[in-house]
């Protein structure tokens, strides 16, 4: 049973405002991961890191950044959101000894920008 | 081209019946991993079942199996006696690239198939 957790689980905002999304986990997973899925469609990843200060950009662009300063926690953060920015935000995390390199989804973020 | 292709938009399946989900992917890679995750209307990606490249039998979880025949490149999840709470999004999706020393690339998703189990 994977304990990932994300909050707030929806957030309606204007634009222009600054967000952050919070995932964290205690698996003690160093890897985690960020998609984002726009309704009905599949998920792109967006950002992912190996563990602690490492950050690194995934297939889609983003103009969302992340920071990885404590394994527990990945959080995710729009400097000015746009209607755009309207979709789901999963994070997800793996253990990197792990052979089949599972990922375990938080409950996700529904977002929608105004 | 697409990694990942779920033919299947939409099934509709009487409950108690088996259904199969399709799933083909396009790699070069030798070592890859492919995995379905089962999305329900709230939102939330559970993990279903994981098949390796080099795995030699079919993965099984309980009323879960997936039809994997590399030289086809196709990895079909098979869910048997169907229920109503399998209705939900169940996404196909492939890890490229594993090596000794492993790597944090994401996943690849497919489009999605949208499963109905109908009493």
């Amino acid at each position: 049973e994977a304990d990932i957790y994300q909050t707030p689980r929806y957030l309606v905002i204007g634009t222009g405002k600054k967000i952050t999304l919070e995932c964290s986990q205690t698996m003690g997973h160093d890897k985690m991961y960020w998609y984002q899925q726009d309704p009905g469609m599949e998920l792109h990843l967006i950002h992912y890191s190996y563990g602690v200060n490492s950050t690194e950009k995934g297939d889609l662009s983003s103009e969302s950044t992340v920071s990885r300063i404590r394994t527990e926690h990945f959080p995710l953060t729009l400097e000015s959101a746009r209607p755009s920015h309207t979709s789901q935000y999963l994070c997800a995390s793996s253990e990197f000894n792990d052979e089949k390199d599972t990922q375990y989804f938080g409950p996700g973020t529904r977002l929608t920008v105004l | 081209a697409q990694k990942i292709t779920q033919t299947q938009p939409g099934m509709f399946v009487q409950e108690k019946e088996a259904v199969t989900l399709d799933c083909t992917y396009d790699t070069s890679d030798p070592s890859y991993g492919l995995f379905w995750y089962k999305q329900p209307s709230s939102g939330e990606m559970i993990f279903l079942i994981y098949q390796g490249s080099y795995d030699q039998q079919n993965a099984t979880e309980g009323r879960y199996s997936l039809n994997f025949q590399k030289a086809r490149k196709s990895a079909n999840l098979v869910i048997s006696a169907s229920q109503l709470g399998d209705s939900a999004m169940y996404f196909c999706a492939m890890r490229e690239g594993r090596n000794s020393g492993g790597g944090a690339d994401g996943l690849t998703f497919g489009k999605g198939t949208h499963l109905i189990i109908q009493p």
